[in-house]
């Protein structure tokens, strides 16, 4: 079945300090990918999406690349704030249905001043 | 555009009592989900619905979960009895196209005493 792989945490960085939060799936087709954020007390928001091989997306100074040959969505920043501070969750969507949103774990990422 | 609203944000109850959670979607979003994030998990999908008829309940608990959407707009999930296990957030969310971005309400935190 389809499934995602997040690296575990709680990731803890300094202001400023590179952020990487790996992401791997697998998947029967080609999937749409998605990191989703959520900050304390808050609900889910979409952080960015990649519909298809080598797209990137971006978004508040994150991007991510959909990589098919490896089959992982990395999430990357290159310079952390301390409102970057909430849970992160990679997710996939087959492309082809209303199938349901298959959720990794989430990664906690604390970042200090 | 308004996004996908869920009341209460918060309910704290006695186990054995009954509760009742409500969504409303983005307009125009035919398919509806309703999840269950335990704490320090990824959510996990108890029913979806396109339109009024829902197409996967295979994850909700049916000995005390129920779930409606009769005009296949507003969506309510109920549970009776709740549990001290069913403490968790119950989140909602819609989108309107296979594969396209499911957008997130910000989630109904319930906890059981």
């Amino acid at each position: 079945g389809n499934s995602v792989t997040q690296m575990e945490g709680p990731v803890t960085l300094s202001e400023e300090a590179f952020l990487t939060i790996n992401c791997t799936y697998t998947a029967t087709g080609y999937p749409s990918l998605f990191w989703y954020v959520q900050y304390p007390g808050e609900g889910l928001q979409l952080l960015l999406k990649a519909t298809k091989a080598d797209d990137k997306g971006s978004n508040k100074g994150f991007e991510a690349t959909y990589r098919k040959e490896t089959t992982s969505f990395h999430l990357e920043k290159g310079s952390v704030q301390v409102s970057d501070s909430a849970v992160y969750f990679c997710a996939l969507i087959m492309k082809t249905s209303y199938d349901k949103v298959i959720f990794g774990p989430g990664t906690s990422l604390s970042v200090i001043p | 555009e308004a996004g996908v609203v869920q009341s209460p944000r918060y309910k704290i109850i006695e186990k054995k009592q009954p509760v009742a959670f409500w969504c409303n979607p983005i307009s125009g979003h035919n398919t509806l989900y309703w999840y269950r994030q335990n704490l320090g998990q990824g959510p996990e999908l108890l029913i979806r619905y396109e339109n009024e008829e829902a197409v996967d309940d295979s994850q909700l608990p049916k000995d005390r979960f129920s779930a409606e959407r009769l005009k296949g707009v507003d969506s309510t999930l109920k549970i009776q009895p709740a549990e001290l296990g069913d403490s968790a957030v119950y989140l909602c969310a819609s989108t309107g196209e296979p594969g396209n971005t499911i957008y997130f309400g910000e989630g109904s935190w319930l906890t059981v005493v």
